[in-house]
């Protein structure tokens, strides 16, 4: 069926050091994709969006890569801040006119000083 | 103003309460949403409104009925919930126009069923 996942639950990395969290999807028909994170006890905040026609995508310190021959989404944090650690999501909008986002697993950015 | 608003931020009822969730934006999106959150679990689709028409419904158990009363607000009622109903509850916005588009999100409710 539909889905979206993630290798890595857990993700440890050294303050300053960059951070790659991957994600996998399943429907070739997506049409557009969501980075987001949360904090615990809070709501996801948007990172980045990436849309199917374009492969690189970057913000201020994260990029996402979209590579859709095998379904791989990926976000790079670059020098890794302590405020960084959190849940992060991906999510696929199935397209249709609506905004259909389904979330994949989540992956947890410890970020050690 | 970006803000999604939802009330109240915490909320504890028995299964045979009859209770019901808000959420309020005034950033002129046309599009709102549910959204259920166990912990540890990535959000999970109950419902999407768009232009104040419901146009999906995961497949929700009747006991949650949404309202979208008008488009800023969005409510869901709950009544004869379960145990496993207890979940972070999060109303989400969006500008969509037929065109995928960033959800706004609340920062959720979070709903216990004893």
């Amino acid at each position: 069926g539909e889905s979206v996942g993630l290798h890595l639950p857990t993700l440890s990395v050294q303050e300053g050091d960059n951070s790659i969290i991957n994600c996998a999807y399943s429907n070739s028909a997506s049409d557009y994709f969501i980075w987001y994170k949360q904090e615990s006890g809070k709501g996801p905040q948007f990172i980045i969006d990436i849309r199917s026609n374009m492969d690189k995508r970057q913000g201020q310190r994260v990029t996402v890569l979209l590579n859709k021959t095998v379904k791989h989404l990926s976000l790079q944090i670059a020098a890794t801040q302590p405020g960084d650690s959190a849940v992060y999501f991906c999510a696929e909008n199935i397209s249709g006119g609506y905004n259909k986002l389904i979330f994949g697993a989540g992956t947890r950015l410890a970020v050690h000083p | 103003d970006t803000e999604v608003t939802q009330t109240p931020k915490h909320l504890v009822m028995g299964m045979t309460n009859k209770k019901s969730l808000k959420c309020e934006q005034h950033m002129g999106h046309r599009a709102m949403y549910w959204y259920k959150q166990k912990a540890k679990k990535p959000p999970e689709l109950m419902f999407v409104y768009s232009y104040e028409k419901l146009s999906i419904n995961e497949s929700v158990p009747s006991r949650f009925s949404p309202e979208c009363p008008n488009s800023s607000l969005l409510n869901l009622h709950l009544h004869a919930l379960q145990p496993e109903d207890s979940a972070l509850y999060l109303c989400a916005s969006s500008n969509s126009g037929g065109v995928a588009g960033e959800l706004f999100f609340g920062e959720g409710s979070r709903l216990t069923v004893l």
